[in-house]
């Protein structure tokens, strides 16, 4: 499997209920970063949490890092209709020229009036 | 407004035929990235460029080619060597080094028949 696996593949609620995405990744990184993107759009930066960080928050958006299992989470608080979009998380790894961002397939939400 | 343009939106190609995407940027970055996107994938990174006249190949640069003459632009062109060229082309860019937190175009969905 490769770096930044998000779970679940897709995930439905309604609104006013949280959501939560799970990221996965193998090996060590700098920082781990959360996107969205509206159908057919370009994605929209949302967080970024570096690696000696273990939360941080924006808005209705709560993002935790547990480096020690290789994961992250993003919860969405009060999701709304406008929530519904597919959310990528982005590792960033290596150092000087190997540096590298590597994308997730992506968690689908659809949040439903 | 500052942003990143892509044009156009929808593409329509010929197989055999190369066709150059655009994008332009008036954030003042220094970096810029082309990404491939395919149904149900993560995002590929085809070329990136941190400095006007220069530039590199990212994980799946073979078919494509880059030019960045000027520091607002970085044109894309998908060349017949490109096997499988229909997909959707985000074109992004960021203000420090590669890979920092990164802004994205709308895209340009390209299709090949």
């Amino acid at each position: 499997s490769q770096q930044g696996e998000e779970d679940p593949q897709a995930l439905s609620i309604q609104e006013g209920e949280n959501a939560t995405m799970n990221c996965s990744y193998k090996t060590s990184i700098n920082n781990l970063q959360w996107y969205r993107q509206n159908s057919g759009r370009g994605l929209v930066h949302l967080i970024l949490i570096r690696s000696n960080e273990r939360e941080k928050h924006s808005g209705r958006l709560r993002v935790t890092l547990d480096t020690s299992k290789k994961s992250s989470s993003l919860l969405i608080t009060a999701s709304r209709a406008a929530d519904t979009a597919s959310y990528f998380c982005a590792t960033h790894h290596g150092a000087g020229n190997n540096r590298k961002l590597i994308w997730g397939l992506g968690t689908s939400l659809a949040v439903n009036p | 407004d500052g942003g990143i343009t892509q044009s156009p939106k929808y593409l329509f190609r010929k197989e055999g035929q190369n066709v150059t995407l655009s994008c332009e940027q008036n954030l003042n970055h220094d970096a810029m990235y082309w990404y491939r996107q395919d149904p149900g994938q993560g995002l590929r990174l085809i070329y990136y460029s941190q400095i006007v006249n220069d530039f590199q190949k990212g994980d799946i640069a073979e078919g494509y080619s880059v030019s960045r003459e000027k520091k607002e632009s970085f044109p894309l062109t998908v060349t017949s060597a490109q096997k499988n060229p229909t997909a959707f082309y985000l074109c992004a860019s960021s203000s420090g080094q590669y890979p920092n937190e990164q802004y994205f175009g709308p895209g340009t969905r390209l299709t090949v028949t």
